[in-house]
């Protein structure tokens, strides 16, 4: 069974901050990583995606770092904001034959202080 | 917003009890993947849907079961509730030929 191993569980920034969240993953098969935003009572959005292919991926605030050898990749919200508190949830995709599936880390809780 | 939409939004059910949930998949898409999200978790594979049929399953019990209708719609029935099924039931649509999943809001199940 493919892991995913999220850390930190929960994180306060102070408003301006930079907020890292970072994930490792077991098996190496896998071209795709994703990063979802949950808010509260709310399914989880697609915030970035990367493909390991590529080193680093930005989108506005939002950067994913990628580590094939360690096989880790995090991401980075720059000047942090309060809107930005919600959880957030690393991915990988497992593949079988015929589909694939999204094993999800157990989640970072992010709370950014005004 | 993804276009994803579930019903009902939240549902209490008791023990043993027979619970059926609902998913309209994103124009476009044609695979409907069902998640359980316990409380300070991260979601939980249970099944995916393609063409009618179920294409994968996760490690849940046959209880969980479910369809997939010709507009790509889906269903997730769970027979003989437990309590540890309390939980959000998320669904996600995608298209079998890409990765990206995009989830629904999901329905909060409380089971007394």
């Amino acid at each position: 069974q493919q892991q995913v191993k999220q850390s930190p569980q929960s994180l306060i920034v102070q408003k301006g901050g930079i907020s890292i969240i970072n994930c490792a993953y077991e098996n190496t098969a896998f071209d795709y990583f994703p990063w979802y935003q949950q808010f509260p009572g709310k399914g989880p959005a697609l915030l970035i995606a990367i493909r390991p292919d590529v080193s680093e991926k930005k989108e506005g605030r939002f950067t994913i770092s990628f580590n094939k050898s360690a096989k880790q990749f995090s991401l980075h919200i720059m000047d942090s904001q309060p809107g930005d508190s919600a959880t957030y949830f690393c991915a990988a995709p497992r593949f079988y034959s015929g589909y694939s599936t999204l094993t999800f880390g157990k989640g970072t809780m992010l709370l950014v202080s005004p | 917003e993804t276009g994803v939409t579930q019903s009902p939004t939240h549902l209490i059910k008791t023990r043993g009890q027979q619970v059926t949930l609902r998913c309209s998949s994103q124009s476009g898409h044609n695979t409907v993947s069902w998640y359980q999200q316990a409380l300070g978790q991260g979601p939980q594979f249970i099944f995916q849907y393609y063409r009618e049929e179920e294409n994968g399953r996760g490690n849940f019990p046959p209880r969980f079961s479910g369809l997939q209708f010709p507009n790509y719609s889906s269903e997730l029935n769970v027979n003989a509730l437990e309590l540890d099924d309390s939980a959000l039931y998320l669904c996600a649509s995608s298209n079998i030929l890409y990765e990206t999943q995009y989830f629904g809001p999901g329905t909060r199940l409380l089971v007394l």
